[in-house]
């Protein structure tokens, strides 16, 4: 079963306008959520966790029990973000890890 | 602190050659991953280690085997390359258990089968 869902593979925008890359998942139980980044031919790095509830980058992400959706959100988008950006799920049981199938992102000049 | 890292950054393979990836992390995280990333499938499980002793299969372990040689390394071996096998790989490592916490990824091996 998915258990992490990213709708776009492809996302454009202009430099300046917000951006919102989808995330939802399907878990039962209190996962962890977390969103990665990847620039060109570089590692994954941590960009965020819900549990800290912080900005990084101008990034940040609500996690919305409810809607079992984790999106990141930036209010203005400038050309260094565009990357790879992949949400991520930890579950409550067992060592479990799950990746969705990443968000490219390209922002135009 | 290094974090985490693999060798080699790149390798080519004829079909039916052997190669082991090596990973090595330095943070004394119990748990180690191997990862495959190919265009629009995203990242895909191939194996990871809970512990030191223990390995078990992730979602695409055919054609691999990997071994927990210690608490530091976790390698990944090809034992007859394939050219579905082309793909970057990567390793991850995390502590898990005293509170879940995200993983740490490694500079990945760009890896080509011919």
């Amino acid at each position: 079963a998915q258990r992490v869902t990213q709708p776009e593979k492809l996302l454009s925008v202009f430099k300046g306008a917000p951006v919102e890359l989808k995330c939802n998942y399907s878990y039962s139980g209190s996962p962890e959520l977390f969103w990665y980044v990847q620039y060109s031919r570089q590692r994954l790095q941590l960009l965020l966790r819900h549990i800290s509830r912080e900005s990084i980058k101008g990034f940040t992400a609500d996690l919305n029990k409810g809607e079992t959706s984790f999106h990141l959100k930036k209010p203005f988008a400038q050309e260094e973000d565009s990357a790879m950006y992949y949400c991520a799920l930890s579950g409550n049981t067992g060592n479990q890890f799950y990746f969705g199938t990443g968000t490219s992102l390209t922002v135009i000049p | 602190n290094a974090g985490v890292t693999q060798t080699p950054k790149f390798q080519v393979l004829k079909t039916g050659q052997s190669m082991t990836l090596q990973c090595a992390q330095d943070m004394n995280h119990n748990s180690m991953y191997w990862y495959r990333q190919d265009p629009g499938m995203g990242l895909r499980l191939i194996y990871y280690s809970a512990s030191e002793g223990t390995t078990d299969k992730g979602e695409v372990p055919n054609g691999y085997n990997v071994s927990r040689l210690n608490k530091r390394e976790f390698s990944l071996r090809l034992e007859s390359a394939a050219p579905s096998q082309t793909s970057v790989y990567f390793c991850a490592s995390r502590q898990y258990g005293t509170g879940r916490s995200e993983q740490f990824f490694g500079p990945g091996t760009r890896l080509t089968v011919l």
